[in-house]
């Protein structure tokens, strides 16, 4: 059982690049997450899913984009980096019941 | 918006000693639930303890207990016997369990997090 893992772990990109994070959980669960946490912050929620095939915004979701094509599976997107992109990400899932929520180890981007 | 304050950027506790750790939180809500969870320098999110706001009785996890002042609003974590393998960063966490009418996103709301620092 891994629970939440994310690839890649480290990343480093050009401003104007794309590329993809993907985040897998083998627990079954309904609910994922995305979170970035930047220097002196606690965790931001960028885009969530309850279901397969359903998506949704968070608190910081621009320029950012999400797919639940397979339950197991959440996809974080970065269409065009920019360097306020610089940050940890972290996955997140859970059950529907309770709530809390368990992680990921986490991707640093770097975009320069 | 929910929003979930820690005032201490910074703790230090001599090894074996108890420490708390403050998180306060604004909301209108009656039900809803608090979370600590750890960051040790590995960076993996580690769940510490969880408390439902229904609950009056604090909850407790073997060296972690919380202090839950729901009319204060305020949700404190006690660490006993510190050891220093609790050295990381601490958030407090808010979620509630229903969506606001406007239409408030799913998730949990972090405080910014306080640092705590082990003596040996």
């Amino acid at each position: 059982n891994a629970g939440v893992t994310q690839t890649p772990k480290f990343r480093v990109l050009k401003t104007g690049q794309s590329m993809t994070l993907l985040c897998a959980q083998d627990m079954n669960h309904e609910y994922m997450y995305w979170y970035r946490q930047d220097p002196g912050m606690g965790l931001r929620l960028i885009h969530y899913s309850v279901g397969e095939g359903t998506t949704a915004k968070g608190e910081v979701p621009d320029g950012y984009n999400v797919s639940r094509l397979k339950k197991q599976n959440f996809l974080l997107g970065l269409e065009s980096a920019a360097p306020s992109q610089t940050s940890v990400y972290f996955c997140a899932s859970r059950r529907t019941r309770p709530y809390e929520q368990y992680f990921g180890p986490g991707t640093r981007l770097t975009v320069t | 918006a929910q929003t979930v304050t820690q005032s201490q950027p910074e703790m230090s506790v001599q090894e074996a000693e108890t420490v708390t750790l403050s998180c306060t939180y604004d909301t209108s809500e009656s039900d809803y639930y608090l979370f600590w969870y750890k960051q040790p320098p590995s960076r993996q999110m580690i769940l510490v303890i969880r408390q439902e706001a229904y609950k009056q009785q604090n909850a407790t996890e073997n060296r972690f207990s919380v202090n839950f002042q729901k009319a204060a609003k305020s949700f404190s974590l006690k660490i006993s016997d510190s050891q220093l393998g609790d050295a990381a960063m601490y958030f407090c966490a808010y979620r509630s369990p229903v969506l606001t009418s406007g239409g408030g996103a799913d998730g949990l709301t972090f405080g910014k997090g306080t640092h705590l620092i082990i003596q040996p």
